[in-house]
Order: C-alpha cells, then structure tokens, then sequence
C-alpha cells in the first residue's frame, strides 16, 4: 500500500504557463514533506520542503502547498521553463523517524517550447 | 567533487555472485542513508547511517543485504548470492545531521543481475 501518492505519472505544459504536481498521503503521522527532481542517470536532487506547520512554501519560481486536513500537497512551477522537464517525486517523513523518507512514484513533467 | 559519490556507476554480474556497493558522502555529513529505485518505482529505504553505527536498518529486505560504514564517512553496502530482483538502481545520500531535511543524492549505482 502506497503511503504517498503521486496518481498522474505524467503531465504536459506549455512554456510560461503554470505547472501544478499533486501528491496524497494517507499516514497521519508525517510531519514533513519534500519535493526532488530527477533527470534520467542522475540521482534526485531537492527541491522544496514544507513542515506541517506551515501551508504554504515559495522559493522563487517554486511554491509547495499543504492541506493537512486532507492529506494534500502540491508543487506549483510559475513560470513552466523547458529546462523544468524531469521526473518529480513527493516524499514525506515523519520528523522523528531519521528521516526515513517514504516517497511517491514521480510525475513525469515535460514543458514544451 | 563536492558531492556525493557512488562507485561503480553500473554493475553487471551473474546471479548467485556477491557485490559491493560504494558512497563516498559530502565531507563533514554524519548522516548516510541508503535507498533502491526499481524501475517505475519511488526511491525504497534500506538503512540509514548517523556516524559509524546503523540507526535504522530495517528497510534491508533480508540477510544478504549488509552495509557497513567503519570510519564514519565512506559506505560500503553488500550483496551477498544476487538474485535478479535485486537489479535496480542503488542511492546514496547524505545530511549534515539528523535533523537536516535535505538529503543530498549520489548519481547512484545501478546494478544488473542476469
């Protein structure tokens, strides 16, 4: 059973228009969420990260959304650049547990000029 | 560099045979974590390092799978009698501690077992 849920294997955008990846948790214990985007032979490298205690986290282009109260988050991209194409995985932890992470299958986004 | 480094970058061998699987952390990380990617899958936990000792190994599937960190810094997880399940891509990485969210990845080991 997947504890982190990541259900579109792929998405499409256009250049400049939002890019918005969904992830669902069902463990009510994780308390810390991240974002890592992979390129193919690369390892994942990281993105964003939100503690539940907060909702909303934006590093420039780059913002990630909780909704705790349905087990929700998403990572939105504003503007979509070409550069954006990979595969993005949700993972959560719970805090206390070593950061185990427990991750998501991946989106595959592919931004097209 | 300054990354994390993994040797070998791929590894082909026969079922049955024993591998060895090595990372080399970020200077100064306390923290080594290793994870398996199969493929179409999420990155799977398998043992997580804080210093020398294993804090958390129970993401091992079984007794052929070991890991090993004497000094601290550099790993070595091992495959004892490879199975073809255990083909995948095997992932490093390191934190500066415990606490630090941020796990900084390796380009991983991919192993191939025919």
């Amino acid at each position: 059973d997947q504890q982190v849920k990541q259900n579109s294997p792929s998405l499409s955008v256009q250049e400049g228009r939002i890019s918005i990846l969904n992830c669902d948790y069902t463990n009510s214990m994780f308390d810390y969420f991240l974002w890592y985007k992979k390129y193919p032979a690369e390892g994942p490298t990281f993105l964003i990260s939100i503690s539940s205690i907060k909702d909303k986290n934006e590093d420039g282009r780059f913002t990630v959304f909780l909704n705790k109260s349905a087990k929700h988050l998403s990572l939105h991209i504003v503007p979509s650049q070409p550069g954006d194409s990979a595969v993005y995985f949700c993972a959560a932890c719970d805090a206390g547990n070593n950061r185990k992470l427990i991750w998501g299958l991946g989106t595959s986004l592919a931004v097209n000029p | 560099g300054a990354g994390v480094s993994q040797t070998p970058s791929n590894k082909v061998t026969e079922k049955g045979k024993y591998v060895e699987l090595r990372c080399d952390p970020i200077s100064g990380h306390t923290a080594l974590y290793w994870y398996r990617q199969s493929l179409g899958q999420g990155p799977e936990f398998l043992i997580y390092f804080q210093g020398t000792g294993a804090a958390d190994d129970s993401g091992l599937p079984n007794d052929r799978f070991f890991a090993v960190r004497p000094e601290g810094s550099v790993s070595t997880l091992k495959i004892q009698r490879t199975e073809r399940g255990d083909s995948a891509v095997y992932l490093c990485a390191s934190s500066l501690s415990r606490g630090s969210g941020e796990l900084f990845f390796g380009e991983g080991s991919r192993l191939t077992v025919l």
